[in-house]
């Protein structure tokens, strides 16, 4: 089955802690995204990365970074300097002819205790 | 700055009813809208896609209009069922684009 695969689903993390999301896809897609969710504010983007070894910052970068190391591999990690880090985490990829079509991942739920 | 206005936050309807989902963009230079459905815990999915060459686009019970005077796109949900209450997206992006700016969604919740 192709899909797009997030893990772990829940994720339960101390103040001042980093973590990282893992993201896996074997659709072949070039293009990866991350995306947070809060209520009534619908997806922002995080990061997204076109090809291997290169990845750019999207609307709300400050407190994440990213790799892309392998054309299906595309982790975030949540470091301490994001404020307010529980959401709602959705990995997403695209392939490059039709970048806009974006397939999703079942997404990761951080929560800060 | 928000370039994809979404209203209603929530909706709903009866059985049957046509829930209405309106947005508003900002940014002249969009060309492809999507329309993404998502259940809750899971992740969105794309449901239905326009261009602005067209004017409405049927997939199944969905409909997409299209006003590009108005920079306006709706999704209606005709004869809906119990099992289309979820959370729905509009999207947006420019030509060559490769991400997509997306509205705050709606929830419609359609009682049996």
């Amino acid at each position: 089955d192709g899909g797009i695969t997030q893990s772990p689903k829940y994720l339960f993390r101390k103040e001042g802690q980093n973590v990282t999301l893992s993201c896996e896809q074997n659709l072949n897609h070039d293009a990866m995204y991350w995306y947070r969710q809060d209520p009534g504010q619908g997806l922002r983007l995080i990061y997204y990365s076109q090809i291997v070894n290169d990845f750019q910052k999207g609307d709300i970068a400050e407190g994440y970074s990213v790799s892309r190391e392998k054309k299906e591999s595309f982790p975030l990690t949540v470091t301490s300097a994001q404020k307010n880090p529980t959401a709602f985490y959705l990995c997403a990829s695209s392939p490059w002819d039709r970048r806009t079509e974006a397939f999703f991942g079942q997404g990761t739920r951080l929560t800060v205790v | 700055q928000q370039q994809v206005k979404q209203s209603p936050q929530s909706l709903i309807v009866q059985k049957g009813g046509i829930p209405i989902i309106n947005c508003a963009y900002e940014n002249t230079a969009f060309d492809y809208f999507p329309w993404y459905q998502q259940f809750p815990g899971k992740g969105p999915a794309l449901l239905i896609a326009i261009r602005p060459d067209v004017s409405e686009k049927k997939e199944g019970r969905f409909t997409i209009s299209f006003n590009k005077s108005a920079k306006q796109f709706s999704l209606h949900i005709m004869d809906s069922q119990p099992g289309d209450s979820a959370t729905y997206f509009c999207a947006a992006s420019k030509p060559a684009g490769n991400k997509l700016t997306f509205g705050g969604g709606t929830r419609v919740l359609v009682k049996p």
